[in-house]
């Protein structure tokens, strides 16, 4: 089951925060967050490892939570170029295969 | 490196049409994965590959098989195309290691509308 995504969708203006958050059912180990630009592949933004560590992206920053099995991404003093589709993915399950798994996604628009 | 590249970019079929989507990688990476993505929506597993000659069906394999005879190549066979297959197609590899490496790279990917 993939992971949950919360909001589904956020508008912002310029220079506004904002957070999305990536839920799971199951166990992390670690997350990966990116980021989807309309007509575009994913990027990959930054990953998250267990342990609670925070790592940062420009002006974007995530935190995870083994234990609440979640993962959250900060944006911080949003820009136009933030706007996209943003995914968390992690590994399903952590070990012995090599499935894949999206989250299912938050939409951020920035407006001037 | 040009990374992972996918061809066509673009292809309208018929219905009950087959074709083959093509993708490639020139990082030398093991794991490689077929995703699709309709409108709106998020990324759908497709079949994922672990190393030549090894495959495996993802969430959503029906209507798709694939091969990996090489560690560059990993196509996508759609066999008896169905309006429900109109979708983009992403392809993507990424290298066997810890966690750092399960990052995955994306090709441009394939855009397919089944009439």
């Amino acid at each position: 089951q993939q992971p949950v995504q919360s909001p589904q969708a956020v508008i912002l203006r310029e220079g506004e925060d904002a957070v999305i958050n990536c839920s799971s059912s199951k166990a992390l180990y670690s997350v990966h967050w990116y980021r989807q630009k309309h007509g575009e592949a994913p990027v990959f933004l930054m990953i998250l490892l267990k342990g609670g560590e925070q790592k940062g992206h420009e002006k974007i920053s995530a935190s995870f939570n083994e234990k609440k099995q979640q993962s959250s991404l900060y944006l911080t003093a949003s820009q136009l170029s933030y706007s996209g589709t943003y995914f968390c993915g992690t590994p399903e399950p952590p070990s012995g295969t090599y499935k894949y798994i999206f989250g299912t996604g938050t939409r951020l628009k920035v407006l001037a | 490196n040009a990374g992972v590249t996918q061809t066509p970019k673009f292809r309208i079929l018929k219905i009950g049409q087959s074709m083959t989507l093509q993708c490639a990688q020139d990082m030398n990476h093991n794991y490689m994965y077929w995703y699709r993505q309709d409108p709106g929506m998020g990324l759908k597993l497709i079949y994922y590959s672990v190393g030549a000659g090894i495959t495996d069906k993802g969430e959503v394999p029906n209507g798709y098989n694939v091969s990996r005879s090489t560690t560059e190549d990993f196509p996508l066979r759609l066999e008896l195309a169905a309006p429900s297959q109109t979708s983009v197609y992403f392809c993507a590899s990424r290298s066997s290691g810890g966690p750092i490496q399960e990052t995955q790279y994306f090709g441009p990917g394939t855009r397919l509308l089944v009439l």
